[in-house]
């Protein structure tokens, strides 16, 4: 089974500060990973993914996630906070890869993080 | 570029009363998903459709059941609403042969059930 944990329900930062959201899977075979952000009244959308090519990914908006396999993390940063990023942000995991390395199977989010940038 | 749709944006039913969420994607995906999103609880599947003409029950299926009605449409329906149904659901698609299966999102529904 996959699982997926965001420890901190709640992330509050300064303008112009790193941005460090915390997201550890669990997953008995490699994993697809994704980071989402949901902003007020709006669906989800996609910041980046993880699919085995690169140990780092970067997304949109300057963020940038490290797959770390050792220790089950796929924390999302950003060097410098705006207002702008102000959202609720999710990781997921997707696994359950079938035979031939087609992957088949449903996304597990983990419960959000919501991120408040003050000026 | 109209990705995924969904209708209605927002619905306020009466305990009892049925209703049907409609979602299409012109993507040409082949699975579709019904997710509902509740504070703190993150999202929850509640059915999806790996493809065309087969669905499957989720994490939360109970009081729903849906219809995939063809490749671009996957209907959600409640029989009689109670007010735990009250929530936002979301439809999703994506495309996971071969790859790594991102999800792509509609607006969202709110559903208000008195």
């Amino acid at each position: 089974a996959q699982s997926v944990t965001q420890l901190g329900s709640h992330v509050s930062v300064s303008e112009g500060a790193l941005v460090l959201l915390r997201c550890n899977y669990s997953s008995s075979v490699p994993p697809y990973l994704f980071w989402y952000v949901q902003y007020p009244n709006q669906g989800l959308q996609l910041l980046l993914k993880y699919t085995s090519a690169a140990t780092l990914v970067k997304g949109i908006n300057d963020f940038e996630a490290e797959f770390k396999k050792s220790e089950t993390s796929f924390h999302l940063t950003k060097p410098s906070a705006h207002m702008s990023d102000a959202a609720e942000y999710f990781c997921a995991v997707r696994t359950n890869r079938g035979a031939g390395g087609t992957s088949y199977g449903k996304l597990t989010f983990g419960q959000g993080t919501i991120l408040t940038v003050h000026p | 570029n109209a990705g995924v749709t969904q209708t209605p944006k927002f619905q306020v039913l009466k305990t009892g009363q049925s209703m049907t969420l409609q979602c299409a994607q012109d993507m040409n995906h082949n699975s579709m998903y019904w997710y509902r999103q509740d504070p703190g609880m993150g999202l929850r599947l509640i059915y999806y459709s790996a493809s065309e003409g087969t669905t499957d029950k989720g994490e939360v299926p109970n009081g729903y059941n849906v219809s995939r009605l063809n490749k671009r449409e996957f209907s959600l329906r409640l029989e009689s609403a109670a007010p735990s149904q009250t929530s936002v659901y979301f439809c999703a698609s994506s495309e996971i042969r071969g790859g790594p299966g991102e999800l792509f999102f509609g607006e969202g529904s709110r559903l208000t059930v008195l």
